[in-house]
């Protein structure tokens, strides 16, 4: 039972060009959502979030979108660099515990 | 300084043995998990402790033990290893009040031959 899904294993995108990365949801009791980064050989960091009763959330280079009636989120990083070439996990919290998806491996081309 | 530290950083056992994987955290939060991140590579909860009690377990065989000896460490030992508990296992910490900015060591690879 996948409540969280990354349906993109992967994506490859040009430096500087917008990277947008997708996530669904099936339980709609989740209250955050979250994106994590992570680097071969080490353990996921915490990136951005946002709260359920938001639409939009934004630092830096990454904005991430909340579309709650097509229980859909993205991260959108803009501009694309190269040190962004990673894995990123979508997350909700349900409860107490964080529920994650499978990853999307994001390639940044130079 | 290492916020969240695992040892080993790789573990190559067989069938049958009985294993620990170590964590311990140095940012004084009040809240450690232990993660399996499967062949599929979904990161899985498994064990959650705030201040040494066990708040979450999940669906997990009880061969597999957390221990809190205190707030600052969080080992897991695993009896009687089989093929299917191959993966990387991750530590992570938090306050319990946020929950959403978990902090992850770098993970401990698994493989049981």
């Amino acid at each position: 039972d996948q409540q969280v899904k990354q349906n993109s294993p992967s994506l490859s995108v040009q430096e500087g060009r917008i990277s947008i990365l997708n996530c669904d949801y099936t339980n709609s009791m989740f209250d955050y959502f979250l994106w994590y980064k992570k680097y071969p050989a080490e353990g996921p960091t915490f990136l951005i979030s946002i709260s359920s009763i938001k639409d939009k959330n934004e630092d830096g280079r990454f904005t991430v979108f909340l579309n709650k009636s097509a229980k859909h989120l993205s991260l959108h990083i803009v501009p694309s660099q190269p040190g962004d070439s990673a894995v990123y996990f979508c997350a909700a919290r349900g409860g107490n515990k964080l529920v994650f998806g499978a990853g999307t491996i994001l390639r940044v081309k130079s | 300084d290492t916020a969240v530290s695992q040892t080993p950083k790789y573990l190559v056992t067989q069938m049958g043995n009985d294993k620990s994987i170590k964590c311990e955290q140095n940012l004084g939060h009040d809240t450690m998990y232990w993660y399996k991140q499967d062949s599929k590579k979904f990161l899985k909860i498994m064990f959650s402790y705030n201040n040494k009690e066990l708040i979450i377990n999940e669906t997990v065989p009880n061969r597999f033990s957390p221990k809190s000896p205190d707030k600052a460490h969080l080992n897991l030992h695993i009896n009687s290893l089989e093929l299917g508990d191959s993966a990387v296992y991750f530590c992570a910490s938090s306050q319990l009040g946020q929950g959403l900015e978990q902090y992850f060591g770098p993970g401990t690879r698994l493989t049981v031959t």
